[in-house]
């Protein structure tokens, strides 16, 4: 079973931009968390999707967003980008059924730099 | 407040030494899930292990093994024999009942000198 895909790997962007990060999640995995991993604050968490729905929302602006698909695939947006955006954003998919808590497995992850 | 605190920050042993990570994490949910991830340079968070709460049975697979104690709160994690290639950052991660949010935790730089 092929595993989180995130695409882009690497992204340079400047001050102002915006940025739309994508992720495929495993095969029959509904639920799809972002996280943010930066060197001062670790990993942090953005939100998480389920079935379309955001389910779940870390302590970020609002300039942090996400979507998924009905083949429950993600995107990340990152509007007016900030130097302190530059981080590793990682993806996870988890089965997350209605009950019961499910283990997340990670894509590889894209690295932004923000100039 | 920090739900999950890895005291080491980074651990340096000589290969085939026997390395403990530590994990402390605080709930008030009884139940609960913990997780151990490996991350190496490349970046991807590799799942290791989940544990939980309402087992307590240690486990061990290969070289790696687990001790979970509810009653000091800690989900320790043991390389036996360590290797260059268990060099890299160790994520002790929490997932309460309520919600499927992982916390967690600083992360615990391994380096394996050969």
């Amino acid at each position: 079973k092929a595993g989180v895909t995130q695409t882009p790997r690497y992204l340079i962007k400047t001050r102002g931009q915006q940025v739309t990060l994508s992720c495929s999640p495993i095969s029959g995995h509904r639920s799809v968390s972002w996280y943010q991993q930066t060197p001062g604050q670790g990993l942090q968490f953005l939100f998480e999707y389920f079935s379309e729905t955001q389910r779940n929302k870390g302590n970020f602006p609002g300039r942090f967003s996400g979507r998924q698909f009905s083949n429950s695939r993600s995107e990340m947006n990152v509007s007016t980008l900030e130097l302190g955006d530059s981080a590793l954003y990682l993806c996870a998919s988890s089965l997350a059924l209605s009950s019961g808590h499910h283990t997340q497995y990670f894509g590889p992850g894209t690295r932004l730099t923000v100039l | 407040a920090q739900k999950v605190t890895q005291a080491q920050t980074e651990i340096s042993v000589v290969e085939k030494e026997d390395v403990t990570l530590d994990c402390v994490y605080e709930t008030r949910d009884t139940t609960y899930y913990l997780f151990w991830y490996k991350q190496p340079p490349s970046g991807e968070l590799v799942f290791l292990i989940r544990r939980n709460s309402f087992d307590e049975q240690n486990e061990i697979s290969g070289r790696y093994s687990w001790n979970f104690q509810k009653s000091t709160s800690s989900f320790n994690f043991t390389i036996t024999a360590s290797q260059v290639v268990d060099s890299a950052v160790y994520f002790c991660a929490l997932s309460e009942e309520t919600g499927n949010q992982f916390y967690f935790g600083t992360g615990t730089s391994l380096t394996v000198i050969p």
